[in-house]
């Protein structure tokens, strides 16, 4: 059973517009929250994230929203650039305010940024 | 710093076969995990540690031994390779801080077994 989902494999949109990328998670022990970025041919490389004692998290063109009454997360990236192309990972950690080193992956979300 | 390196890069194996994934890290870190990534189920964690001989399974341990008696390196075992374990497989360390997050992956080894 897949604990942390991402509904849409692609996403497209205009250079320079809002890319919103969802999360979704049934488990509700997860405390912790992350978003990972993968380039092709290359490891994930740590982006943002939250922790369920807050609903928002801002860093530069990335903000991160979580919903814990609907289990459901977001990423905007505003504005769009070509280079944010990639394939981006929600994850969760339940390790209370320790880390565990597990984290639980959702599927990957392709998004491509048009020029 | 090298960060976390993985080797091979790709490898083919026959079904049956053994073989070792290398993964070592240079940050010090306590924690190491392994995790593959197949087509539409994103990155699945198969074993980590917290630490020089502590080990324990994640999501999707079958098929695969791990050990641990480096803080540096966390090596990944195939005892009898199958097609299903066809995928592009993942090292990743991090601190053991107080928050989970900055896991820093390797490049990552493509793995083919025919």
């Amino acid at each position: 059973d897949q604990q942390v989902k991402q509904n849409s494999p692609s996403l497209s949109v205009q250079e320079g517009r809002i890319s919103i990328l969802n999360c979704d998670y049934t488990n509700s022990m997860f405390d912790y929250f992350l978003w990972y970025k993968k380039y092709p041919a290359e490891g994930p490389t740590f982006l943002i994230s939250i922790s369920s004692i807050k609903d928002k998290n801002e860093d530069g063109r990335f903000t991160v929203f979580l919903n814990k009454s609907a289990k459901h997360l977001s990423l905007h990236i505003v504005p769009s650039q070509p280079g944010d192309s990639a394939v981006y990972f929600c994850a969760a950690s339940s390790g209370g305010s320790g880390n565990t080193g597990k984290l639980i992956f959702g599927q990957g979300t392709t998004l491509q940024v048009k020029p | 710093n090298a960060g976390v390196t993985q080797t091979p890069k790709f490898q083919v194996l026959k079904t049956g076969q053994s073989m070792t994934l290398q993964c070592a890290q240079d940050m010090n870190h306590e924690y190491m995990s392994w995790y593959r990534q197949d087509p539409g189920m994103g990155l699945r964690l198969i074993h980590y540690s917290v630490g020089a001989g502590i080990t324990d399974q994640g999501e999707v341990p079958n098929g695969y031994n791990v050990s641990r008696s480096t803080t540096e390196d966390f090596p990944l075992r195939l005892l009898s390779a199958a097609p299903s374990q066809t995928s592009v497989y993942f090292c990743a360390s991090s601190y053991r801080g107080v928050r989970p997050d900055t896991q820093y992956f390797g490049p990552g080894t493509r793995l083919t077994v025919l």
